[in-house]
């Protein structure tokens, strides 16, 4: 069984940095892309970006460049992603997923279960 | 980036009703559009992929269609565990993007 297990909820001050962790089971690791997407309070969904661990490769959204830093760990099929110098504008659910992809398709197929971060004083 | 306007932003509905819920795109994205559902306890999943590909395990009550900016996730028979948020994304070109949501509530 496919399982993508987050880190828990964190509380944050403003200006610090926050990295939260994806642990994928039931798959071989290395061979998905891994990607990161942002629900902010009452909104959608936003795309930050992505990691194939296979090669340590990332792409992010031009939105979240300087913002997100995806790394991924291969020994222990754990993606990472770090937040920096945060605001309130950072306060949201943030979900790693797993992309399928072939010649048409890309969607995402197995979602974490989310990490809510609150940036707070 | 494309934008996904979805359409409505929430639509009362009864068990049993056939609903219909929509989402254009700025520009065309050549049938490279996906569905998820969103629970309230946060879970999401893929409903349909490329259009209209039915995820493996959801009911066949989920269908897809639409061409050229035009997209519709249409659910045939309310079921209770069908009241949700509905999202389309788009994945003709980067960076991927939703539609801010469809609220299905029990009317």
């Amino acid at each position: 069984e496919v399982k993508l297990q987050q880190s828990g909820d964190e509380l944050v001050r403003p200006g610090a940095s926050v990295k939260m962790s994806c642990k994928a089971s039931g798959y071989t690791f290395t061979d998905y892309a891994m990607h990161w997407v942002k629900q902010s309070p009452g909104q959608g969904l936003e795309w930050i970006g992505t990691i194939i661990p296979l090669i340590d490769t990332t792409s992010y959204n031009q939105k979240f460049k300087g913002k997100a830093t995806l790394t991924a760990d291969k020994s222990s099929n754990t993606a990472y992603m770090e937040l920096s110098r945060l605001t309130s504008e950072d306060s949201a659910v943030y979900y790693c997923a797993r992309v399928y992809t072939t010649d048409y398709y890309y969607y995402f197929d197995y979602w974490g279960q989310g990490v809510m971060v609150t940036v707070s004083s | 980036d494309i934008q996904m306007t979805q359409t409505p932003s929430s639509m009362p509905a009864s068990l049993g009703e056939r609903v219909t819920i929509s989402c254009r795109a700025s520009q065309g994205i050549s049938n490279y559009l996906n569905w998820y559902q969103q629970k309230p306890d946060g879970t999401i999943k893929p409903l349909i992929y490329y259009t209209s590909n039915l995820q493996s395990g959801v009911p066949s009550r989920f269908s897809g269609s639409g061409s050229g900016t035009d997209y519709s996730l249409t659910i045939s028979s309310l079921e209770p565990e069908d009241f949700a948020m509905y999202y389309c994304q788009q994945y003709d070109s980067s960076p991927n993007t939703f539609g801010a949501g469809t609220k299905l509530e029990l009317k």
